[in-house]
């Protein structure tokens, strides 16, 4: 069965410094696709970054990179030069398949809170 | 382009109550899904449609929690009646369907927080 595993449950980082959110998944599925999602205190759900089980790079969106080690089943994502509004929840979530028709199930983290101090 | 709409933001209401949400996904979007988050928590799959048909509902809990989805489009999600473990924010979400994009990330609406008294 799927599974989303952030084992942090609140994280601390200075302005300007960089950070890394942990994120491991189990799956049995050899096609999956692996998300980040930042959720401010406002609610909404953000999209940050994608990875495809079969891509060879690392996904990178501007300041966030996604370290994906598929071998251990991990997908870190490593924010660059942290800034005050980067404080939020991070949720790690994953699809199973990676055909674009039909429906999946996006199954979440329990999330990380991150705080960026001044 | 106008993103997911959900109605109500904010809803408070006594136990035993009824209460309905209802979503908007962004046009074109044939799958939609309603996630239950409760606070600290990541997002819980309740139910997810692919146009008008519920493809998995195996997470809703049918005994007071109903759920349409007419015409393909809009949604309506139920509760009745209402119990304090309720109490959660309802995040819907859609996607696009054969899109040929490369992530088929969810988008999701600003959610129906639901506080039971």
């Amino acid at each position: 069965a799927q599974k989303i595993t952030q084992t942090q449950p609140g994280m601390f980082v200075q302005e300007k410094e960089a950070v890394t959110l942990d994120c491991t998944y189990d799956t049995s599925d050899p096609s999956y696709g692996l998300f980040w999602y930042k959720q401010p205190s406002s609610g909404e759900m953000i999209f940050l970054i994608y990875q495809g089980s079969y891509d060879q790079q690392n996904a990178t969106e501007g300041r966030y990179s996604l370290n994906f080690q598929k071998a251990r089943k991990s997908a870190n994502l490593v924010i660059s030069a942290s800034q005050l509004g980067d404080s939020a929840m991070y949720f790690c979530a994953m699809r199973e398949g990676l055909r674009l028709e039909g429906t999946y199930k996006y199954i979440f983290g329990t999330g990380t809170r991150l705080k960026v101090l001044a | 382009e106008a993103g997911v709409v959900q109605s109500p933001r904010y809803k408070i209401i006594e136990k035993k109550q009824p209460v309905a949400f209802w979503c908007n996904p962004i046009s074109g979007h044939n799958t939609l899904y309603w996630y239950r988050q409760n606070l600290g928590q990541g997002p819980e799959l309740l139910i997810r449609y692919e146009n008008e048909e519920a493809v998995d509902d195996s997470q809703l809990p049918k005994d007071r929690f109903s759920a349409e989805r007419l015409k393909g489009v809009d949604s309506t999600l139920k509760i009745q009646p209402a119990e304090l473990g309720d109490s959660a924010v309802y995040l819907c979400a859609s996607s696009p369907l054969r899109t040929g994009a490369i992530t088929g990330e969810l988008f999701f609406g600003e959610g129906s927080r639901l506080t039971v008294l």
